[in-house]
């Protein structure tokens, strides 16, 4: 079965930092994109980025709120990904959701989810 | 960035009734459309991608159709566990973007 279990959410202050971890459980990680997708409360779902699988070297991409300032990463025999947050903004309070994706025709599309970590960004 | 606009942004309706939420896209995205239910609480989960193929262990009550710009979710008899927010998703370019949401209320 799989399962996404996120982690190290919390409350940090503008302009931290703070690294979330989601370990990830059976499925062959290294075949998979994985996503992260966050909630503002009350608000709906913004998709802040993707690492490509392990035949794509990994690659990543993001939403252009989060550029330069949020980094995804993997660490394979660990079954984990990670999204490293710096400069940390009032507006990037959220549920951050890990995500599997799975291809179907040319597309990815976002099967499992993670039940959420909190992120708290205030003084 | 393509924009997706879902109507209505909330809707009342009784158990049993057929329910029709609207997806538009701002600009061709094929069939390159998911659509999630989410409830209080929970992760999204997956009901429909590639627009209209069903995901397994969803029940057949929920269909999807269109292509293009404009897509339908349709709940054929609503059921109390139907209760709950939907956002269609499209993965056609990046950024990857999500509707609005439409919530689905007990009338």
């Amino acid at each position: 079965e799989v399962h996404l279990v996120e982690s190290g959410g919390g409350l940090v202050q503008p302009g931290g930092s703070l690294r979330l971890s989601c370990a990830a459980s059976g499925f062959t990680f290294s075949d998979h994109y994985m996503e992260w997708v966050r909630q503002a409360p009350g608000k709906g779902l913004e998709w802040i980025g993707r690492s490509r699988d392990k035949s794509k070297s990994y690659t990543t991409e993001y939403a252009a709120s989060v550029k330069g300032r949020f980094t995804i990463s993997r660490d394979e025999p660990e079954n984990s990904l990670y999204l490293q947050m710096t400069s940390l903004k009032t507006e990037d309070a959220a549920v951050y959701y890990c995500v599997r994706a799975v291809k179907h025709s040319d597309a990815y599309y976002f099967d499992y989810w993670g039940q959420g970590a909190l992120v708290t960004v205030s003084s | 960035d393509i924009q997706l606009t879902q109507s209505p942004s909330f809707l009342s309706a009784f158990v049993g009734d057929r329910v029709t939420i609207t997806c538009r896209a701002s600009q061709g995205i094929s069939s390159y459309l998911a659509w999630y239910q989410q409830k209080p609480g929970k992760a999204p989960k997956l009901l429909i991608y590639a627009a209209s193929t069903l995901q397994s262990g969803v029940p057949s009550r929920f269909s999807g159709s269109g292509s293009g710009t404009e897509f339908t979710l349709t709940i054929s008899s609503l059921q109390p566990e139907d209760f709950a927010t939907y956002y269609c998703q499209q993965l056609n370019s990046y950024p990857l973007t999500f509707g609005g949401g439409t919530t689905v209320e007990v009338k």
